[in-house]
């Protein structure tokens, strides 16, 4: 069963709007790990999350993560077609295993 | 160092016969990790080791799936006898640690086609 929600499950924009995907768990998580993938290739780790509150940026993509640690959202400002791919959320829920969850993704395209 | 090798990239095999996936992990990462992505269930762990000791494998579906570590730098996951339900890409991933401020990288994945 997905116990890590994302939303929506794609999302289609055109260059230079902004955009923001959701994860959201019904538990409190230990992490969150965001990751990008294209067609055909592995993931790209983007940023981690570990605070209740904390925020992260790389160039335009930011990720917060919120103050009882069960939501994150991942914004990108003035899309670009680079930007185009699967962006998966990943929880740590701080087993003993370690184990990461992975949400089913948001297909983002970003048309010119 | 050049990532996490996966081979091979694609892999295409008839109803029961033997699948072997291959992967070498990162020089130096501890953990290795494989999942499995499909478009039905997104990107589940199978089985994950530590120093080439597999720690969870609750993950693996069926005993028709096998793994191994015999050393630091070479991990297999074999799939005997294959079955169509099997396709899907499968993905290798190591890291340094466990937990943390610390990614897993993975590789590029064996996209796997069982007819």
């Amino acid at each position: 069963s997905q116990e890590l929600e994302q939303s929506p499950q794609s999302l289609i924009v055109q260059e230079g709007k902004n955009l923001t995907i959701n994860c959201t768990s019904s538990k409190t998580l230990y992490g969150l790990y965001w990751y990008k993938q294209k067609y055909g290739e592995g993931l790209i780790f983007l940023m981690m999350l570990q605070k209740g509150g904390e925020e992260k940026s790389h160039e335009k993509i930011t990720a917060k993560l919120d103050e009882k640690k069960q939501q994150s959202s991942l914004h990108i400002t003035a899309s670009q077609p680079s930007h185009a791919g699967i962006y998966l959320c990943g929880a740590d829920r701080g087993s003993t295993l370690g184990r990461l969850y992975f949400g089913r993704g948001t297909q983002l395209t970003v048309w010119p | 160092d050049a990532g996490v090798i996966q081979s091979p990239r694609h892999e295409v095999t008839e109803m029961g016969q033997e699948v072997t996936l291959r992967c070498k992990p990162i020089s130096g990462h501890d953990y290795l990790f494989w999942y499995r992505q499909t478009m039905m269930r997104g990107l589940e762990l199978l089985i994950y080791f530590n120093n080439n000791v597999p720690i969870d494998d609750s993950g693996m579906p069926e005993d028709r799936f096998s793994a191994k570590m015999p050393n630091a730098s070479f991990s297999t996951l074999k799939i005997q006898p294959s079955e169509p339900r099997d396709s899907a890409v499968y993905f290798c991933a190591s890291s340094p640690r466990m937990r943390g401020n610390t990614e897993a990288f993975f590789g590029q994945g064996t996209r796997l086609t069982v007819v």
